[in-house]
């Protein structure tokens, strides 16, 4: 079946530490995978977008994310959270009029 | 859990006519809806903001007049896409908020596929 899963419905992490979001995906074929951040009360933002070549994704705000194909993995990252960076993360399968959305991955930041 | 119902999955029109789209919120309320429009290999992008009762909020050059948004109750928001054009072809998205579950409560409907001929 195809599905796209976040493990981590919440996850916090103090301002200054590293950050991962999970990701995993089920598609037949290569997928089309993109992050998206929502802010409280606004509209998805794009973070990053893989449809090919490079598996390391560099995207705004300093995230990135590296495609795993033999992990069936999409997991986003960056070095040093700001406490702007709390929000809900959403990971998603896009190919062929397929869109998959992940339940979302709610980060806290702590002080 | 929470689901949202966007329907027609996919649909084809003649230019000039116009087309409804329902997202609908099955077992929760949600007084805030999202509308996105996809094109191929691009990422969503944002249309407006629907809360019920009131009019909708249009982002930066979406025309209200051609894409009207109503959320008349708390489990129904509607896009239509009126006088559609060929170029008004695209992939149309919609989530909801769960009102009763705070933030951490976004859900998305499966989209609609509008070919405008």
């Amino acid at each position: 079946a195809q599905s796209v899963t976040q493990p981590d419905i919440h996850i916090t992490v103090s301002e200054g530490a590293s950050l991962e979001l999970r990701c995993n995906y089920s598609y037949g074929a290569t997928p089309y995978l993109f992050w998206y951040v929502q802010s409280p009360g606004q509209g998805l933002q794009l973070l990053l977008k893989y449809f090919s070549g490079d598996t390391l994704v560099q995207g705004i705000k300093g995230f990135e994310a590296e495609f795993k194909r033999s992990q069936s993995s999409f997991n986003l990252r960056k070095p040093s959270v700001h406490w702007s960076d709390a929000a809900e993360y959403f990971c998603v399968l896009n190919r062929d009029d397929k869109i998959i959305f992940g339940k979302g991955t709610r980060l806290h930041i702590l002080p | 859990g929470a689901v949202v119902s966007q329907h027609p999955s996919w649909v084809i029109c003649k230019s000039g006519t116009s087309v409804k789209i329902e997202c609908r919120s099955l077992d929760f309320q949600a007084t805030t809806m999202f509308w996105y429009r996809q094109f191929p290999k691009q990422s969503l992008m944002l249309m407006a903001t629907s809360n019920e009762g009131s009019k909708a909020t249009y982002e930066q050059g979406v025309e209200k007049d051609k894409f009207l948004i109503n959320h008349a109750s708390l489990t129904l928001s509607t896009l239509t896409v009126t006088s559609a054009h060929p170029e008004d072809s695209s992939f149309y998205i919609c989530s909801a908020r769960d009102s009763a579950t705070g933030f951490s409560g976004y859900t998305f409907g499966s989209g609609t596929r509008l070919t405008v001929v």
